[in-house]
């Protein structure tokens, strides 16, 4: 089945820089779209960004342009997320997931996180 | 931005009673909205999408409606199981998230 891996959260000071993967197996990685989404502790959902199957289109959300960047190596099923210029307020559960839908701009299924504390 | 507003913040129910949540959105988004559960500790899970259409493996107690800004999910007779927060999310303009509504134990 379709599962999806976060790794490379942990704790970062500000302004500081991390790279977060998702290795997805269970499906054809290099056909599909991927996005990340992300939740602060005991918050809401917040889209982050979307990458298309080739990696060639990248869209992001206001909060994140400029400082995150979505990529992908379809030759190693892996997504990726480089965060820099770290805030406090980007501390967070960040998800992968899978684009759903005719325009893949649902999300189905999702990995179970990985957490992203910045403090000083 | 389309801004969703979910309501109401909380849902106390009992088991075998019928739910009833609200998504209301800033602008039209014609059809194009999903809902989504998370229970705690666990990541979101797609119950529905394009306003009605269930996922594959989503009970039938679970449904959707709505068009334009006003939107329902409709859970017929609560499992204790369904118990967790819920959201929904546009794609119509942009890709948006409601505050979310968490149906809890009464």
């Amino acid at each position: 089945q379709v599962q999806l891996l976060e790794s490379g959260g942990g704790v970062v000071q500000p302004g500081r820089s991390l790279r977060l993967s998702c290795a997805a197996s269970g499906f054809t990685f290099n056909n599909y779209a991927m996005h990340w989404v992300r939740q602060a502790p005991g918050k809401g959902l917040e889209w982050v960004g979307f990458i298309s199957y080739d990696g060639s289109n990248k869209y992001y959300g206001d909060s994140v342009k400029g400082r995150f960047t979505i990529s992908r190596d379809n030759s190693k099923n892996t997504l990726y997320l480089q965060v820099t210029s770290l805030r406090l307020e980007d501390t967070a559960v960040y998800y992968c997931a899978k684009g759903f839908g005719y325009y893949e701009e649902y999300f189905d299924p999702w990995g179970q996180g990985t957490l992203v504390t910045v403090s000083s | 931005e389309v801004v969703l507003t979910q309501s109401p913040a909380t849902l106390s129910l009992s088991p075998g009673e019928r739910a009833t949540l609200s998504c209301r959105a800033s602008q039209s988004v014609r059809y194009f909205l999903a809902w989504y559960q998370q229970k705690p500790g666990q990541a979101p899970r797609l119950l529905i999408y394009d306003s009605s259409t269930r996922a594959t493996g989503i009970p039938a107690r679970f449904s959707g409606s709505g068009s334009g800004t006003d939107f329902t999910l409709t859970i017929s007779s609560l499992e204790p199981e369904d118990f967790a927060v819920y959201y929904c999310q546009q794609r119509s303009n942009g890709l948006t998230f409601g505050g979310g509504t968490k149906v809890e134990i009464k």
